[in-house]
């Protein structure tokens, strides 16, 4: 079956714009996380949504960052007024239900470059 | 603050070598330990998932084992693959619901 898919692949943008990455979970996966991983460094957790609703956002660096799932599939990952250190891969991932026990199913990312 | 540990950070080896490396995380509130492989161009893919002290998994060459008192796991390779060249990563589960990840030991096996 088809698995977590991210849009776009790489994006390349100018410092001050407005950037939205997707993301197509797993269909039927409850639980929805986006981290954010930059260069040698282990992918680092952002926010994570049960359903629709955002359970936990506690990673977000900032208000520049906002991210929806509005109806509990797709979630779309939005930054505002970008800044060169927000160059990373951003990566998705889906589990069936949230939890310890659960494996997280991740998508290819997307490479985001801002210059 | 939490803090997961993996070593080395990268690891180059020879086609037939088994190899181990080492992932360290907080020892108390521990609720699991995920173990990911990450090749290039490709998406982060399980190995496994481990909650239980003294769990032992394998999955084909791969296995992996779990010591939560002292707050390490090991992830060994026996007879390394070109194709197992990648990046392996290990995420601990907190009592907060996230996987914090280490990050990450880089292996490059030559055929």
């Amino acid at each position: 079956g088809a698995g977590v898919s991210q849009t776009p692949s790489n994006k390349v943008t100018e410092k001050g714009k407005y950037v939205e990455l997707r993301c197509d979970p797993i269909s039927g996966h409850t639980a929805l996380y986006w981290y954010r991983q930059s260069l040698g460094q282990g992918p680092e957790f952002l926010i994570y949504f049960q359903g629709t609703g955002a359970a936990d956002d506690s990673g977000l660096p900032n208000d520049r960052f906002f991210a929806v799932r509005p109806e509990g599939s797709v979630s779309t990952l939005k930054i505002q007024r970008t800044e060169r250190g927000d160059s990373a891969v951003y990566l998705c991932a889906s589990s069936l239900n949230p939890g310890a026990y659960n494996e997280q199913f991740f998508g290819p990312g997307t490479r985001l470059t801002v210059l | 603050i939490l803090n997961v540990e993996q070593s080395p950070q990268s690891l180059h080896v020879q086609e037939g070598d088994s190899t181990n490396f080492t992932c360290s995380f907080p020892s108390s509130n521990f609720y699991a330990l995920h173990w990911y492989r990450w090749e290039t161009a490709k998406s982060p893919e399980a190995l496994f998932v481990m909650t239980l002290n003294g769990d032992e998994k394998k999955k084909g060459r791969i296995s992996a084992t779990l010591n939560t008192k002292e707050g390490y796991s090991y992830l060994y390779i026996k007879g390394s693959q070109p194709e197992d060249s990648a990046t392996y990563l290990c995420a601990f589960y907190n009592q907060g619901g996230k996987l914090i990840f280490g990050q990450g030991t880089e292996l490059s096996v030559k055929p």
